[in-house]
């Protein structure tokens, strides 16, 4: 059971190219989540996806889009990087009982834009 | 707006130094305060969710507690791996959502010297 997987563990683009950040969670859990992690800031929501088929913006979703692939795999998209979207990219997932709302994070994707 | 600050940013302790980290928030409906411990180039590890004040919430060396306006993680005897960084989240009723959205605190960093 490896939990919530991310790759790649590290990227280095240059503005204005893009990339696609993966997400993989083998817990059977409904909810995924995208935060980037900035310092000072805190974590930061960006997107989420609060079951199969369905995807919402967060506090930060300028510059990003996303897409839940299925069940298990919630993509995370850049389409033209700019050195502000630099940071720790964190996938989450939240378990499907009403009353549990603790999520799980992956390793997360260290991204600097040059 | 819902606000959570945690103090200290950052605590020292020798081994054995008991002390408490504080999260204190301002929300509007609180539905569960998690706690996270985040270890260097990891993401965050769940730790605790209390619901309701005068919880508590005990694993290993730690212990959670809640009030109407903060919560605390004691650190009983500490030993050198206890050194991360301990974020705290809140669930509100905000928004009138149930996808589980969270509000980090910045964290404490905490040190642990043998």
């Amino acid at each position: 059971n490896a939990g919530v997987t991310q790759t790649p563990k590290f990227q280095v683009l240059k503005t204005g190219q893009s990339m696609t950040l993966q997400c993989a969670q083998d817990m059977n859990h409904n909810s995924m989540y995208w935060y980037r992690q900035d310092p000072g800031m805190g974590l930061r929501l960006i997107y989420y996806s609060a079951s199969e088929g369905t995807t919402d913006k967060g506090e930060v979703p300028n510059g990003y889009n996303v897409s839940r692939l299925n069940k298990r795999e919630f993509s995370l998209r850049l389409e033209s990087a700019a050195p502000s979207q630099t940071s720790v990219y964190f996938c989450a997932s939240r378990a499907i009982a009403k009353s549990s709302y603790e999520q799980y994070f992956g390793p997360g994707t260290r991204l600097t834009v040059t | 707006e819902d606000q959570v600050t945690q103090s200290p940013e950052a605590l020292r302790l020798q081994e054995g130094e008991s002390s408490s980290l504080n999260c204190s928030y301002t929300v509007s409906g609180l539905r569960g305060l998690f706690w996270y411990r985040q270890d260097p180039g990891k993401g965050p590890e769940f730790l605790f969710t209390l619901y309701s004040a005068g919880e508590e919430k005990e694993k290993e060396r730690l212990k959670a507690t809640l009030t109407k306006k903060e919560s605390f993680l004691h650190i009983t005897a500490p030993k050198p791996e206890d050194s991360a960084t301990y974020l705290c989240a809140v669930r509100t009723n905000a928004g009138g959502t149930s996808y589980g959205k969270l509000t980090f605190g910045q964290g404490t960093i905490l040190t642990v010297h043998p």
